[in-house]
């Protein structure tokens, strides 16, 4: 398997824009997570899912942001209008809760958004 | 909100133990201790988790008391690549409300020459 595997990389947007982030996570996991890192606030934990279903958005700073996932091997995080403070590396990670066959979280390399 | 508690910095040379700290004293009994470190610019790696018992892995080795209120995760041979931020966390690893992955602040950890 590829690993959780994350797009774009980066993403350069100017404020009020549409921005879209995707996230693929691995095969057969049951557990998606949605992150926000930066240096004021660290990571950030902003919604997750199991087995397709959001359990937790709450951390989903306001209406602006927006997760779905539409099926088992995909997931987008979405902001609209984008504003100059969501500038920060976003993280996708997946795991299993199967505890036979390991439950560590993998993440992906990050998109890093820019709003200028 | 995180339910662990971490020094923020430390430091060790290069080729000693490095011994990371964590304290968990709300961890309930069905929460497991997980470690996770990141290094620059990149997405958190897995490192070790635990139940009450202590593991051993190729990279680390995690010691946790015996009432279960802290942890710490132990990198034998430390080498400059090893230098990161490392994050305690407990978790329920089921399906469900439980399973959420909180991220606290962590130790940076500065292996020097």
């Amino acid at each position: 398997d590829a690993g959780v595997i994350q797009s774009p990389r980066h993403e350069v947007t100017e404020m009020g824009q549409e921005v879209t982030l995707r996230c693929k996570p691995i095969s057969g996991h049951d557990y998606l997570f949605w992150y926000r890192q930066t240096m004021m606030r660290g990571l950030e934990l902003l919604i997750y899912f199991n087995n397709n279903v959001p359990i937790d958005d709450s951390g989903m700073p306001e209406d602006r942001f927006s997760a779905k996932m539409p099926n088992a091997s995909f997931s987008t995080l979405k902001i609209q209008p984008s504003e100059p403070r969501d500038s920060a590396v976003y993280f996708c990670a997946s795991s299993l809760s199967d505890r036979g066959l390991g439950t560590e979280a993998f993440f992906g390399q990050g998109t890093r958004l820019t709003v200028v | 909100d995180a339910k662990t508690t971490q020094p923020p910095s430390m430091d060790c040379a290069e080729g000693r133990a490095a011994n990371l700290p964590c304290n968990h004293s709300t961890i309930s009994g069905n929460e497991y201790v997980y470690w996770y470190r990141q290094i620059h610019s990149q997405g958190p790696q897995y490192i070790i988790h635990g139940l009450k018992n202590n593991e051993t892995n190729e990279m680390a080795s995690l010691i946790i008391t015996e009432d279960r209120k802290s942890s710490t995760l132990i990198l034998p041979h430390a080498t400059l690549r090893d230098t990161a931020v490392y994050y305690c966390i407990v978790r329920v690893p089921e399906g469900g409300s439980q399973g959420n992955l909180i991220f606290g602040k962590g130790t940076k950890l500065s292996v020097k020459p």
